[in-house]
């Protein structure tokens, strides 16, 4: 299947600083790119859905300025979380799709551990 | 609203155990159905599918049916080995949805030697 790498895997960082969370299509063209957050024990959350060249869509409860979703190109969408604080550890995880289509299969990055402390 | 709901984990089995997990779904409509695993420190990967009911997904020796009648898509494997150790999960795509899926809470695996 195609590749999706999420880079970093864990970062720690001190409250009130920003954080950077890159996911990149490394051998296809992905049009449609979302962001999952999973807390422990718990479900992946759809915190938005991005479309190259446009402004990302937010879920509902998603803060849009402390989540800021950057799609610039076909092969890298960046999720950063500004100003960030112990709640905002989590799990976070991309996923990407390529062409358009339901039955399009999106592939998943390896996930980003953060703790904020 | 659609909703997936899996049971909870861990299940701990002994290697060549019978393994079952179960999977029910509310959802309008005609969704597709998808389990995806976790193993330590990786990603999600697809392991099976089916997108129409009675359809029977299959992968890696797991295997799952697509029951409309009963709402549930349950993951079996009949001989479970120690690198199935994972976190499962449970997923639809409902059938108006531009690929956005909602899950299940996940389920860990642990198999023993």
């Amino acid at each position: 299947g195609a590749v999706v790498s999420q880079h970093p895997s864990r970062v720690i960082c001190k409250s009130g600083t920003s954080v950077k969370i890159e996911c990149r299509s490394l051998d296809f063209q992905a049009t449609t790119m979302f962001w999952y957050r999973q807390f422990p024990k718990q479900s992946l959350m759809l915190m938005a859905t991005s479309n190259e060249g446009s402004k990302a869509t937010y879920e509902q409860g998603v803060e849009k300025d402390k989540f800021l979703i950057n799609h610039a190109s076909l092969t890298l969408s960046t999720l950063t979380v500004t100003s960030a604080h112990p709640e905002d550890s989590s799990f976070y995880i991309c996923s990407a799709r390529g062409k358009t289509g339901r039955n399009t299969e999106a592939f998943f990055g390896q996930g980003t551990r953060l703790t904020v402390v | 609203g659609n909703s997936v709901t899996q049971m909870e984990g861990p299940v701990t089995l002994s290697e060549e155990a019978f393994l079952t997990i179960n999977c029910t779904y509310t959802a309008t409509g005609y969704p597709s159905l998808f389990w995806y695993v976790q193993y330590p420190g990786e990603g999600l990967q697809l392991l099976l599918k089916a997108t129409k009911a009675d359809d029977k997904g299959s992968n890696k020796g797991f295997e799952a049916t697509y029951r409309k009648e009963t709402t549930s898509f349950h993951l079996e494997k009949g001989s479970v080995q120690v690198s199935d150790s994972a976190v499962y999960f449970c997923a639809l795509k409902g059938s108006d949805s531009n690929y956005q899926l909602i899950w299940g809470a996940g389920t860990k695996l642990i198999i023993k030697p």
